[in-house]
């Protein structure tokens, strides 16, 4: 089946700088690759995601990119803010297959 | 706020009782999911229905036990659950369950097990 391996497992950055979070997949055959944010008594969040036919997508100070070849997508959030720490989860699922699969998520601390 | 409503916010109960999780979407969305979160940990899935029937149960114990009465609704029946259930229980919709749309996630119920 599918794993996604996630790193880091924490990053701290100071307020205004960039993050940059990767996942890699195992399964070539993935063909999407959604990105959750949870804070802290919520549940997760769609916050981005990508499909295997775009190499990147951008919302205002989030991205995401794609490497279908070294299998790895990442986040990055530029410009970062203290209401953006939280932890974040990649996934990826196979059209063929019935789920996601989760990364083990990042917990992302944003220092003012 | 997120369109995915679930009830209660928090629940407490004994290991003999028998209680029920609530899970109410209005986007039209005929794919609704059960996942169980333990802290710092990724959301593991439980149950998948489509179209009302069951579609996924990925070999949980019978002491839960889903329902879906509608279209909108999900249930999650417990009894006789066991101290390591204690979790967040999650559920989520989306379009269809193809894993290619994208899952729209509650606030979660917290459930503690005495």
């Amino acid at each position: 089946g599918e794993n996604v391996e996630q790193h880091p497992s924490t990053l701290s950055v100071q307020e205004g700088d960039s993050a940059v979070i990767k996942c890699t997949y195992s399964d070539s055959a993935s063909n999407y690759f959604p990105w959750y944010k949870q804070e802290l008594g919520k549940g997760p969040q769609l916050i981005i995601d990508i499909r295997s036919n775009v190499g990147e997508k951008k919302d205002q100070r989030i991205a995401v990119t794609l490497n279908k070849t070294a299998k790895h997508f990442s986040l990055h959030i530029t410009e970062t803010q203290p209401e953006d720490s939280a932890v974040y989860f990649c996934a990826a699922s196979l059209g063929s297959a019935r789920q996601l699969t989760f990364g083990s998520g990042t917990q992302l601390t944003v220092l003012p | 706020d997120t369109e995915v409503t679930q009830t209660p916010k928090h629940l407490v109960m004994g290991m003999t009782n028998k209680k029920s999780l609530k899970c109410e979407q209005h986007m039209g969305h005929r794919a609704m999911y059960w996942y169980k979160q333990k802290a710092k940990k990724p959301p593991e899935l439980m149950f998948v229905y489509s179209y009302e029937k069951l579609s996924i149960n990925e070999s949980v114990p019978s002491r839960f036990s889903p329902e879906c009465p509608n279209s909108s609704l999900l249930n999650l029946h417990l009894h006789a659950l066991q101290p390591e259930d204690s979790a967040l229980y999650l559920c989520a919709s989306s379009q269809d369950n193809s894993p290619l749309w994208p899952q729209h996630f509650g606030d979660g119920t917290r459930l503690s097990i005495l």
